[in-house]
């Protein structure tokens, strides 16, 4: 079964707008973690929030859980054309060995 | 943020050469995990090491396939026999942040079999 579907695929937004990325998982989780990853580069740890928090901020960055619904937000407020890269949630399952169960990521464009 | 800094960088290598890539953490890990990531596809987990030994692999991490810490800091993942299919992206991440329970990962070794 696929685990960490991120939705949507592609997002291009304007300098200054908001981006918000959804996350959706299938299994239980013991923690959620968004990385970003320019293209071709090294993949950047951005944020874990915990299966029994509801939401966490770092800097520009805001992340909800659901796990009733068993899907995560990102947000990015006041989108840089430096943000310009690709999103991915990875999930720690539950009774596993911590291994990190990655979507197929979101590409986000900021356009200057 | 723990570094970790991966070698080579891009190794090219022919169809059924053995290749080595090299994982090496700044500072002392027990915990370590090797993931790959084929070109427009998303990362896949291959193993983790845990005190010496694998501690889960998956599907992919076949007979091919081994891990080694030869001299206690390095950590090295070894393809004994490369496949068109195994070009990709290789990452090895380590534990690190507040509750050592992020995972930091290293910048890769991107390699092509032709």
């Amino acid at each position: 079964s696929q685990q960490g579907e991120e939705d949507p695929q592609a997002l291009s937004i304007q300098e200054g707008e908001n981006a918000t990325m959804n996350c959706s998982y299938k299994t239980s989780i013991n923690n959620l973690q968004w990385y970003r990853q320019n293209s071709g580069r090294g993949l950047v740890h951005l944020i874990l929030i915990r299966s029994n928090e509801r939401e966490k901020h770092s800097g520009r960055l805001r992340v909800t859980l659901d796990t009733s619904k068993k899907s995560s937000s990102l947000l990015i407020t006041a989108s840089r054309a430096a943000d310009t890269a690709s999103y991915f949630c990875a999930t720690v399952v539950q009774g596993g060995s911590e291994k990190l169960v990655f979507g197929k990521g979101t590409k986000l464009t900021v356009n200057p | 943020e723990p570094e970790v800094t991966q070698t080579p960088s891009h190794q090219v290598t022919q169809m059924g050469q053995e290749v080595i890539l090299r994982c090496v953490p700044i500072s002392n890990h027990l915990y370590f995990y090797w993931y790959r990531q084929i070109l427009g596809q998303k990362v896949e987990f291959l193993v983790s090491f845990y005190n010496n030994e694998i501690s889960e692999k998956s599907e992919i991490f076949d007979d091919q396939f081994s891990v080694e810490r030869p001299d206690g800091s390095n950590f090295t993942l070894k393809i004994r026999s490369t496949k068109l299919e195994d070009s990709a992206m290789y990452f090895c991440a380590i534990f690190g942040g507040l509750a050592r329970r992020e995972q930091y990962f290293g910048p890769g070794t991107r390699l092509t079999v032709t």
